[in-house]
């Protein structure tokens, strides 16, 4: 069973229509959660880092929230420059700061 | 400030041929990680060097290996290439105590 599951895989809108991004995860204590947005031929780049239950970050036009079970990314009216791969990772409490990541919502956004 | 430089961006090579791929991280960072990019498996971790000591490790065969330098910089080394080799291979740096991870724009490795 994959510990971090995203949903989901693949998203199309309008310029302007916003949605919502899921990643749901199954740690047995959750050290961080981390958003990495990913552009065709190259690396994850850093969006967002979430600690606890309750918390949300913001940048631009994403905004990052946390649960006890998921995290959402909320995309309010985007643009086509927001069409990527939004991937969502965990850190689990106990054990090495090395990140387990889901396989990625693909986001395309149509001007 | 430099971003992670990954050297090359494209490799061609046939099975059972043995690979190099390269890694300078972000001054000052001295954990490197590589990953494994593939459409059906998504980022797979690899190997984490810090201070020229392999710190943490996948769930990879032994054909794939890495090492750090003092100066920092990580190689990566596959052998006896397979087909399900074909990927993207992405290292990611970071400061000591910093979680957040910054990436290279990886390798493609093609094996034919």
């Amino acid at each position: 069973e994959d510990q971090v599951t995203q949903s989901p895989e693949a998203l199309r809108l309008q310029e302007g229509e916003s949605s919502s991004l899921n990643c749901s995860y199954t740690v047995s204590g959750l050290r961080g959660l981390f958003w990495y947005r990913q552009d065709p031929g190259k690396g994850p780049e850093f969006l967002f880092t979430l600690y606890s239950a309750g918390e949300e970050k913001e940048k631009e036009r994403l905004k990052a929230t946390l649960t006890k079970k998921e995290s959402f990314l909320h995309i309010t009216a985007p643009k086509p420059e927001d069409s990527a791969t939004y991937l969502c990772a965990v850190q689990e409490k106990g054990g090495s700061y090395i990140p387990t990541f889901g396989r990625g919502t693909s986001l395309i956004v149509h001007p | 400030k430099a971003g992670v430089t990954q050297t090359p961006r494209y490799l061609i090579k046939t099975r059972g041929q043995q690979v190099t791929l390269s890694c300078s991280p972000i001054s000052g960072h001295r954990s490197v990680s590589w990953y494994q990019q593939t459409p059906g498996q998504g980022l797979q971790f690899l190997f984490e060097y810090f201070s020229e000591t392999q710190r943490n490790k996948g769930n990879f065969p032994g054909r794939f290996s890495g090492r750090q330098f003092s100066n920092s910089r990580s190689e990566m080394n596959v052998s006896t290439l397979e087909l399900g080799d074909s990927a993207l291979y992405l290292c990611a740096t970071r400061v000591a105590t910093n979680e957040k991870l910054f990436f290279g724009s990886g390798t493609q490795l093609s094996v034919l």
